[in-house]
């Protein structure tokens, strides 16, 4: 079965601090990745996406994001965070199986200092 | 850019009660889902939906849920007796191809 693990469960950062959030997911066909983010008391909103083409992917406030097919891997970096950007962070999964569920990480609770 | 709504935003129900939440998918998509988040948990795969049927539900899906699509532009879950635990974050989301996967900002069901 498809799954996404994020290795950290909790992040502390002071504001300009780089950022870099790690994903790993297990599936070898063809995936679609995937950034949320999910503020305090808030929903879901896509920071960024990835389908094919360039690995790296670039998406709002900043974020980007790596794909690195032979690690199995979409790692979330900003070079600097602001305090803003304190919220949950969910890597997540589409695979070309399954109905195309989206398959989610267990999140990141980024909290980041002023 | 168009939106999923879902309505309402924040519901009350008691324990035992049934509870419908609703969604309103992009208007030219064609497969639907529900997901779930319990607080301070990850989001869950509940149920997919698709030329109105069930394509696919997780466990969490059992006899107490059902999905409708009653009148080709809402999209329901139904809870018919609603559990302490079914209290959470309902998230409802369509798609017309994985690029287009859209997800609503999500009904907050609170069960007392």
């Amino acid at each position: 079965a498809q799954s996404v693990s994020q290795h950290n469960h909790h992040v502390i950062l002071s504001e300009a601090a780089s950022l870099e959030l790690g994903c790993n997911y297990s599936y070898g066909g063809t995936v679609n990745l995937f950034w949320y983010v999910q503020y305090p008391g808030q929903h879901l909103q896509l920071l960024l996406k990835y389908f094919s083409g360039d690995p790296l992917v670039k998406g709002i406030k900043g974020f980007e994001a790596e794909f690195i097919k032979s690690k199995f891997s979409f790692n979330l970096r900003k070079p600097s965070v602001q305090w803003s950007d304190t919220a949950e962070y969910f890597c997540a999964v589409i695979a070309d199986t399954g109905g195309f569920k989206t398959i989610f990480g267990a999140g990141t609770r980024l909290f980041v200092k002023a | 850019e168009p939106e999923v709504t879902q309505t309402p935003s924040h519901q009350v129900t008691q324990m035992g009660q049934e509870v419908i939440l609703r969604c309103v998918p992009i208007s030219n998509h064609l497969y639907f889902y529900w997901y779930r988040q319990i607080l301070g948990q990850k989001v869950e795969f509940l149920v997919s939906f698709y030329n109105n049927e069930i394509s696919e539900k997780s466990e969490i899906f059992d006899d107490q849920f059902s999905v409708e699509r009653p009148d080709g532009s809402n999209f329901t879950l139904k809870i018919r007796s609603t559990k302490l635990e079914d209290s959470a974050m309902y998230f409802c989301a369509s798609r017309l191809g994985t690029r287009g996967y859209t997800f609503g900002s999500g009904t907050r069901l609170t069960v007392v």
